[in-house]
């Protein structure tokens, strides 16, 4: 078993629309949170970054983190087309630095 | 400012032969990571590397090494390929690779063994 755990979608919805992406994980050593963006033939952009629990908002973006559940989400409001991209969670240990534990991302797709 | 340098974007190779990719990270930063991005099994972490010395390490096998040189610049390279190494290799750099800061990637280099 993966030690995260995301829906690969692919998630389609109108513009306009509330997205709600969530991610499990089962290793309780993790204490920063992230979301990244990917498109297409690109590299992973970081949207979102949450440190154990709690709630982080930036713009049309809301970060969940809930420890004791081992779950995570990324809420997008007033979705845009723009916003069609592979989204991925990823998260680390205290010490782990750069060595990032990602989902498998889920594809979102926002229709005009 | 520049951002993470990947060459090349696309390599072909046969089973059995070697590569070498190369990631040149933003000017300053002296943290770099290697990920390998599969369909299946997403990104997983291969190796970090901070001022020339190697800082962490993935679950991969041996064939797959790398190195760091005195201007950040970074190289892995992959011997004696299967197929199961296709994939798109991703490099993230960051100033010190603490925990805080900000991975910033490149664009990967979309490597196919035929």
């Amino acid at each position: 078993q993966k030690e995260v755990e995301q829906d690969p979608g692919p998630l389609s919805v109108p513009e306009g629309a509330i997205v709600s992406l969530n991610c499990t994980y089962s290793n309780s050593a993790f204490q920063y949170f992230m979301w990244y963006r990917q498109y297409s033939r690109k590299g992973p952009e970081l949207l979102m970054y949450t440190y154990s629990s709690g709630n982080k908002e930036d713009g049309r973006f809301t970060a969940q983190v809930d420890k004791s559940s081992k779950y995570i989400s990324l809420f997008i409001r007033d979705s845009q087309p723009s916003d069609s991209a592979t989204y991925l969670c990823a998260m680390s240990e205290e010490t782990s630095g750069s060595r990032l534990t990602f989902g498998e991302g889920t594809q979102l797709t926002v229709n005009p | 400012k520049a951002g993470v340098t990947q060459t090349p974007r696309y390599l072909i190779k046969t089973r059995g032969q070697q590569v070498t990719l190369s990631c040149s990270p933003i000017s300053g930063h002296r943290s770099v990571s290697w990920y390998q991005q599969t369909p299946g099994q997403g990104l997983q972490f291969l190796f970090e590397y901070f001022s020339e010395t190697q800082r962490n390490k993935g679950n991969f096998p041996g064939r797959f090494s790398g190195r760091q040189f005195s201007n950040s610049r970074s190289e892995m390279n992959v011997s004696t390929l299967e197929l199961g190494d296709s994939a798109l290799y991703l490099c993230a750099s960051s100033l010190k690779g603490g925990q805080h800061e900000k991975l910033f990637f490149g664009s990967g280099t979309q490597l196919s063994v035929l």
